[in-house]
């Protein structure tokens, strides 16, 4: 089974501009989860889609959005990005329920100058 | 409100030596907990899981794990380390209608 894609890996933007991230779960899997990472902050959840529905959604301004579509495949969006943006954002996928272990995506390493 | 607290940010040990990776937890309900496992530039992958059961649970590339209640605890163990060990781990908790957090990390670093 081909693991989580996810797409571009790396990306350089400037402040101000938007970025779309793109995510490819596992076969089967409906649960599409994102997260941010870096280095002061850890790994901190953005939201969770679940049949096309947020089922989830951590702490972070609305600057940062996410969908899903019917093939459950996943996309995240930032806005007006900032440098403080910059991080390593990885998604997971899941069969859904809270004992379905996440599995990730190799992330995408968002740089923001 | 539930948390994951990883008691130790950097751990260096020997090869061949042992090691525990200690992880403590809270939450007012029944839990699910796990432990990843992240190498450079990659994502995590998964090493053990504990759902329910058997408070020993034992994972990929030879390393356990034991759920205590009482203690709120679920520590990561291996019985001798290999360079190929160094990375990061984290030890993350799952609930009814909640997201999988995580704890901050804690470095293994493994030297000859």
């Amino acid at each position: 089974k081909a693991g989580v894609t996810q797409t571009p890996r790396y990306l350089i933007k400037t402040r101000g501009q938007q970025v779309t991230l793109s995510c490819s779960p596992i076969s089967g899997h409906r649960s599409v989860s994102w997260y941010q990472q870096t280095p002061g902050q850890g790994l901190q959840f953005l939201f969770e889609y679940f049949s096309e529905t947020q089922r989830n959604k951590g702490n972070f301004p609305g600057r940062f959005s996410g969908r899903q579509f019917s093939n459950s495949r996943s996309e995240m969006n930032v806005s007006t990005l900032e440098l403080g943006d910059s991080a390593l954002y990885l998604c997971a996928s899941s069969l859904g329920g809270e004992s379905s272990p996440l599995h990730f995506g190799n992330g995408t390493r968002l740089t923001v100058t | 409100a539930q948390s994951v607290t990883q008691l130790d940010s950097q751990v260096p040990v020997f090869e061949e030596a042992p090691v525990e990776l200690r992880c403590n937890y809270s939450s007012s309900v029944s839990v699910y907990l796990f432990w990843y496992v992240q190498y450079p530039n990659q994502g995590l992958q998964l090493l053990l899981k504990y759902l329910s059961g058997s408070t020993l649970v034992k994972g990929i590339n030879g390393f356990e794990a034991e759920f205590n209640k009482s203690q709120t605890s679920f520590h990561l163990r291996k019985p001798s380390v290999h360079i190929s060990d160094t990375a990061e781990y984290f030890c993350a908790l799952n609930q009814a209608g909640t997201a999988l957090i995580f704890g901050k990390g804690t470095t293994l670093s493994v030297s000859s």
